[in-house]
């Protein structure tokens, strides 16, 4: 596989269910990002990490985990969320540092449904 | 302060015809980068264009062109020929600083409709 790959595509949980998020890419970058994108609101920047490490969390929920075992995986754990959760969550891969670093290359997202 | 702004929300234009989609910005830092992604309604963002703070030259790619005036502070996307399958959101956004670990921050959209 290339690219970037987001699975589940489609996910619906109840508010008190614990499911995970999960991207990998093979496009040998190491820096991996989570959005969320809400209806009719820009995307929105959840977290950034940079060389396995999280450098970047932009006042999520504590309902919101990520989590980096390594540089092609990234994962978005949930728990006790609530309906305005809801939304596409786009993962997004780019190099650290340097030229490459200019483009995030995105998943298709996993569109997210909070019963 | 909105850091992008994009005030189209929807945009209509005939096959075979050149589209401008405007995008506005908002930077104190002198270093920054400027980008045009397409999301069709698959979902997935599509990297189109990218303009360098510091690059002389509009950036082109293929039909696409980024028509960027630096003291206005305005990014548009140009794209030339459309075909049915431009059809999508665009988004505009921006990279402040050139380190990796600045994310980008995106503008609402537009959406595109090419009509035949």
């Amino acid at each position: 596989e290339t690219g970037v790959t987001q699975t589940p595509r489609h996910l619906v949980m109840g508010m008190t269910n614990k499911k995970s998020l999960k991207c990998e890419q093979h496009l040998g970058h190491n820096a991996m990002y989570w959005y969320k994108q809400s209806a009719k609101k820009p995307l929105e920047l959840m977290f950034v990490y940079s060389l396995e490490e999280r450098v970047e969390n932009n006042s999520v929920p504590s309902r919101f985990s990520p989590e980096c075992p390594n540089s092609s995986h990234l994962f978005l754990h949930l728990h006790t969320l609530q309906p305005e959760d809801s939304a596409l969550y786009l993962c997004a891969s780019s190099q650290a540092g340097g030229a490459g670093a200019n483009v995030l290359t995105f998943g298709a997202g996993s569109r997210l449904t909070v019963l | 302060a909105q850091k992008i702004t994009q005030t189209q929300p929807g945009m209509f234009v005939q096959e075979k015809e050149a589209v401008t989609l405007d995008c506005t910005y908002d930077t104190s830092d002198p270093s920054y980068g400027l980008f045009w992604y397409k999301q069709p309604s698959s979902g997935e963002m599509i990297f189109l264009i990218y303009q360098g703070s510091y690059d002389q030259q509009n950036a082109t790619e293929g039909r696409y062109s980024l028509n960027f005036q630096k003291a206005r502070k305005s990014a548009n996307l140009v794209i030339s020929a459309s075909q049915l399958g431009d059809s999508a959101m665009y988004f505009c956004a921006m990279r402040e600083g050139f380190t990796g670990r600045r994310a980008l921050t995106f503008g609402s959209g537009t959406r595109l409709q090419v009509q035949p």
